[in-house]
């Protein structure tokens, strides 16, 4: 049984770097083709892909956000980490962590985590 | 604006048929890649709906189904019934935006 979920802080002040940790069961970084990606979604709107890491290290981020996103993972205690610098209040939302599946053309999101709620506020 | 385009919402009476479109563009459906869909039930994480070539996860009832053609593709659910009412999303792979996973905006499925 997979599952995932994400941990942090619930509050973050403008300015400050955001640190998210990613606790998963049920399958392992270290097996060839596993992928786990971060993705947010503020309040009512959609979804945005964030960062990704891969079995190999290989890391991939969002273009957008690429200078302020930075993704790492250890094996032994089944996590993944996403930071975040210089958060501002637009970055306020859900924060999930999702593993990736892949069909012949594509990568999906098969097992998420239930999402934590970050608020970016003075 | 999200590089793949849903309605914001759609509505239907319990044991109709609705659909829902995701349009995209040459970079990412129309290059052939898959598109995938999730449901988003109020408070809760999206799950999994389809993922390849009409793949359901075991526990989605097949009175969901997707197609996809050119640029576009599409959700559609048969036999309406109230816990369907969510929101739906669906997401491809981009290859113009270096590697970028993408979602569309989401849909509103209301039941009447």
């Amino acid at each position: 049984q997979v599952t995932l979920k994400e941990s942090g802080p619930a509050l973050v002040k403008p300015t400050q770097t955001l640190t998210l940790t990613c606790t998963f069961s049920g399958f392992s970084l270290s097996t060839s083709g596993m992928r786990v990606s971060w993705i947010r979604q503020p309040s009512g709107k959609a979804l945005e892909w964030l960062a990704r890491i891969d079995w190999d290290d290989d890391k991939f981020y969002s273009t957008s956000l690429k200078t302020r996103l930075s993704i790492s993972k250890d094996t032994s205690k089944n996590q993944v980490v996403l930071t975040m610098t210089n958060m501002d209040p637009v970055d306020t939302a859900t924060y999930y962590c999702a593993r990736m599946g892949s069909s012949t053309s594509a990568y999906y999101f098969d097992y998420w985590g239930q999402g934590t709620l970050v608020t970016v506020s003075s | 604006q999200s590089v793949l385009t849903q309605p914001p919402s759609v509505s239907g009476a319990p044991g109709q048929r609705v659909t829902i479109s995701c349009t995209g563009s040459s970079s990412n459906i129309g290059t052939g890649y898959d598109v995938f869909w999730y449901q988003q039930l109020p408070g809760t994480a999206p799950k999994l709906l389809f993922y390849g070539n009409n793949n359901r996860p075991s526990g989605v009832p097949d009175r969901f189904s997707g197609s996809k053609s050119g640029t576009s593709a599409s959700l559609a659910i048969t036999g309406l019934q109230a816990e369907d009412e969510a929101d739906y999303f669906c997401q491809s792979y981009d290859s113009s935006l270096s590697g970028n996973w993408v979602f569309g905006g989401g849909t509103k499925l209301t039941v009447l």
